[in-house]
């Protein structure tokens, strides 16, 4: 099945400045990328997605990479901003199931 | 965008007792719906996944006789846990897609359970 790792685990950032979150997936028929924003007793929210025929996309602040031939794809916040601090995922869509990087809680120091 | 609801948001039982969650998809029809774990600080764990009119097809580690899932209807899906003990306590999140295929999965409130 398919196995997502995501990196750092942690992340602290001063406000303004960018934060840069990876994963790598090992099922090469994935073709759908999401990642996701999760505060403390909330449902995850979806941020951000890509499907596997585009390499780059973005919203505002926003962006995402993937590299198909590598495996990896990462999320990318420019000017951080302190409501930007929670918890992100990123998530891999192949054989029919979503399946959750580790998380990475990201803290914004204003 | 589509609703997934989930109903109880919370809810406390005893140790032995059994507790049903409820996962409604309100603007559109799942034939399939997924139903997540999540622990304290951990990622979303998937659980199984429930199709209409079928058995629910689960996850390894996952058992089928303590998580029973009953998805009768093209809107509804239920988890059932049985015979709850304090090491099911846990944030339950169901989640559904419009139509299939891939794209944007919608996630339910999720639910807290916690066995005494």
């Amino acid at each position: 099945g398919e196995n997502v790792e995501q990196h750092p685990s942690t992340l602290s950032v001063q406000e303004g400045d960018s934060a840069v979150i990876k994963c790598t997936y090992s099922d090469s028929a994935s073709n759908y990328f999401p990642w996701y924003k999760q505060e403390l007793g909330k449902r995850p929210q979806l941020i951000i997605d890509i499907r596997s025929n585009v390499g780059e996309k973005k919203d505002q602040r926003i962006a995402v990479t993937l590299n198909k031939t590598a495996k990896h794809f990462s999320l990318h916040i420019t000017e951080t901003q302190p409501e930007d601090s929670a918890v992100y995922f990123c998530a891999a869509w192949g054989d029919y199931k979503l399946s959750f990087g580790a998380g990475t809680t990201v803290t914004v120091r204003a | 965008g589509a609703v997934v609801s989930q109903h109880p948001s919370r809810v406390i039982c005893k140790s032995g007792t059994s507790v049903k969650i409820e996962c409604r998809s309100l603007d559109f029809q799942a034939t399939t719906m997924f139903w997540y774990r999540q622990f304290p600080k951990q990622s979303l764990m998937l659980m199984a996944t429930s199709n209409e009119g079928s058995k629910a097809t689960y996850e390894q580690g996952v058992e089928k006789d303590k998580f029973l899932i009953n998805h009768a209807s093209l809107t509804l899906s239920t988890l059932t846990v049985t015979s709850a003990h304090p090491e099911d306590s846990s944030f339950y999140i169901c989640s559904a897609r419009p139509g299939g295929g891939t794209g944007e999965l919608f996630f339910g409130e999720g639910s807290r359970l916690t066995v005494l």
